[in-house]
């Protein structure tokens, strides 16, 4: 089956640093979801990629959808203590029938004020 | 309300009890899923239902049994469960298209469930 990497798997960064993290598939993707989960709640969809080389910004984030169709990642900039939490990525090969999301393992972000 | 609800938010139960969560998504979707969170690990899906059928089903023990009655509500029920089985369960909905492919998902809440 698919199989998503996601990197680094927690990062410590002082309140106004850039942040970056990325997910790599073995296989091709056309879509790439990421999600922001807080503590004690569930993932919240955060931006959709459907393309691939798609740049799309929300906010301070923003995402890409890598040319190879098997990598995507997500920028945070400027971070602020509320953007502590665990960052999910999801990739889906929509054409195929009865497609899954296949979920990475999680970026846990720790932000020091 | 709105998006996707979960109740109840936290759950202490006993082995021998026999519970149930509760799931409603208020977006219209026609996929509603099962995924059980344990403590550092990745999501993992139990089960899928699309257009009220059930269309995945992950190897999960049938100590946890789902409902799917209509397009907006999926229930999961509990008997018999282990303390291994402490985990955030998360339900989510999604727009699947009529060749099964899923849309993003909304997530619910989840509930917090502790096995003792």
């Amino acid at each position: 089956g698919q199989q998503l990497n996601q990197s680094p798997q927690s990062m410590f960064i002082q309140e106004g640093e850039d942040v970056s993290m990325n997910c790599t598939s073995s296989s091709i993707f056309n879509t790439w979801l990421w999600y922001k989960q807080d503590p004690g709640e569930g993932p919240v969809l955060l931006i959709a990629l459907y393309k691939a080389g798609e740049l799309t910004s929300n906010g301070r984030l923003t995402a890409q959808f890598g040319i190879t169709r098997k990598d995507s990642f997500l920028n945070i900039s400027a971070s602020i203590p509320s953007d502590v939490g665990i960052y999910f990525c999801a990739g889906q090969l929509r054409e195929t029938s009865g497609s899954r999301l296949t979920f990475g393992e999680g970026t846990q972000l720790t932000v020091n004020p | 309300e709105t998006g996707v609800t979960q109740t109840p938010r936290h759950l202490v139960m006993g082995m021998t009890n026999k519970k149930s969560l509760k799931c409603e998504q208020h977006l219209g979707h026609n996929a509603m899923y099962w995924y059980k969170q344990s403590a550092k690990k990745p999501l993992e899906l139990m089960f899928v239902y699309n257009f009220k059928e059930q269309t995945e089903n992950n190897s999960v023990p049938s100590r946890f049994s789902p409902e799917c009655p209509n397009s907006s509500h999926l229930f999961l029920h509990l008997h018999t469960l282990q303390p291994e089985d402490s985990a955030l369960y998360l339900c989510a909905s999604s727009q699947a298209d009529l060749a099964g492919g899923e849309g993003e998902q909304y997530f619910g809440p989840g509930t917090r469930l502790t096995v003792t």
